[in-house]
C-alpha cells in the first residue's frame, strides 16, 4: 500500500534561519507531488507541485523553494525564514492514470517562526 | 480562474442535528469535486468525491451531490456526532490536465456538542 511521510511534525525556527522540510512517498512510482500551506484563518494555499524529477511549478512567489531530487522525494526549503512563513505545511501525492482523482496527504509539519 | 466558495464557519450543532455545509464552485472545464476533512492536529483525509454531474458521493453518513446547474456540491449529514467535529474543505480539480492541482475552499469548522 502507498504511504506518505512528512517530517518533522513540529518545528520552531528563528527569523532568518534556513528551512528544510522533507516528504517521501512509498509504494508508488512517478507520483505527482504537492506542497500546501495552511495559515491560520486562510485555508489551504498551493505552494508548489511536481510532475516528475526536477520538475517544479511554483504557484505563489515567495521566499520558499522546492526540489525533487528523487522520484518519491519532495523537499521544501527556505534560505531565510520570515515570520509570515509560520503555518501548517502539508505534502500530498496523486496519480493520474485513472483520471483526476483526489490527493493523499501527509500528516503535516507545524512551523512556528519566532 | 477556478475557485471554490464555502460557507463561513464556525458551525456549531448539537449531537444528532442535521448538517449542511454549502459549497459552490467556478470552473472553466469539467471538474471533479471533493470534500476533505481535517481532524484537530492532523492532515487532510478524503471524505467523498464526485466526478460528473448528478453523481452523489457518500461516506461515513456524509453525502454530497454534484449539481452542475447550480455549480454546487453541498455536504450533508442527517445526524452528526461529536466525533464529526473537524474542519471540512470543499475542493475541485479540473479534468484532463496532468499536474493540475486541487483548489480548496477556505474550510468550514464544525463543532458538535453532546
Amino acid at each position: 500500500s502507498q504511504t506518505i511521510h512528512q517530517w518533522p511534525a513540529t518545528l520552531v525556527q528563528p527569523v532568518g534561519s534556513p528551512l528544510s522540510l522533507e516528504c517521501t512517498v512509498e509504494g508508488t512510482s512517478n507520483p505527482n507531488l504537492y506542497w500546501y500551506r495552511q495559515a491560520a484563518g486562510r485555508g489551504l494555499q498551493l505552494l508548489f507541485y511536481s510532475v516528475g524529477i526536477g520538475q517544479i511549478s511554483s504557484e505563489v512567489p515567495q521566499n520558499l523553494s522546492a526540489s525533487r531530487p528523487q522520484d518519491r522525494q519532495f523537499i521544501l526549503s527556505s534560505k531565510k525564514l520570515l515570520l509570515s512563513d509560520s503555518g501548517f505545511y502539508l505534502c500530498a501525492w496523486s496519480r493520474e492514470e485513472s483520471g483526476p482523482g483526489g490527493y493523499t496527504f501527509g500528516s503535516g509539519t507545524r512551523l512556528t517562526v519566532v | 480562474g477556478d475557485s471554490v466558495t464555502q460557507m463561513e464557519g464556525p458551525v456549531t450543532l448539537s449531537e444528532e442535528a442535521f448538517l449542511t455545509i454549502n459549497c459552490t464552485y467556478t470552473a472553466t472545464g469539467y471538474p471533479s469535486l471533493f470534500w476533505y476533512v481535517q481532524y484537530p492536529g492532523e492532515g487532510l483525509q478524503l471524505l467523498l468525491k464526485a466526478t460528473k454531474a448528478d453523481d452523489k458521493g457518500s461516506n461515513k453518513g456524509f453525502e454530497a451531490t454534484y449539481r452542475k446547474e447550480t455549480t454546487s456540491f453541498h455536504l450533508e449529514k442527517g445526524s452528526v456526532q461529536v466525533s464529526d467535529s473537524a474542519v471540512y474543505f470543499c475542493a475541485l480539480r479540473d479534468s484532463n490536465q496532468a499536474g493540475t492541482a486541487l483548489i480548496f475552499g477556505k474550510g468550514t469548522t464544525l463543532s458538535v456538542s453532546s
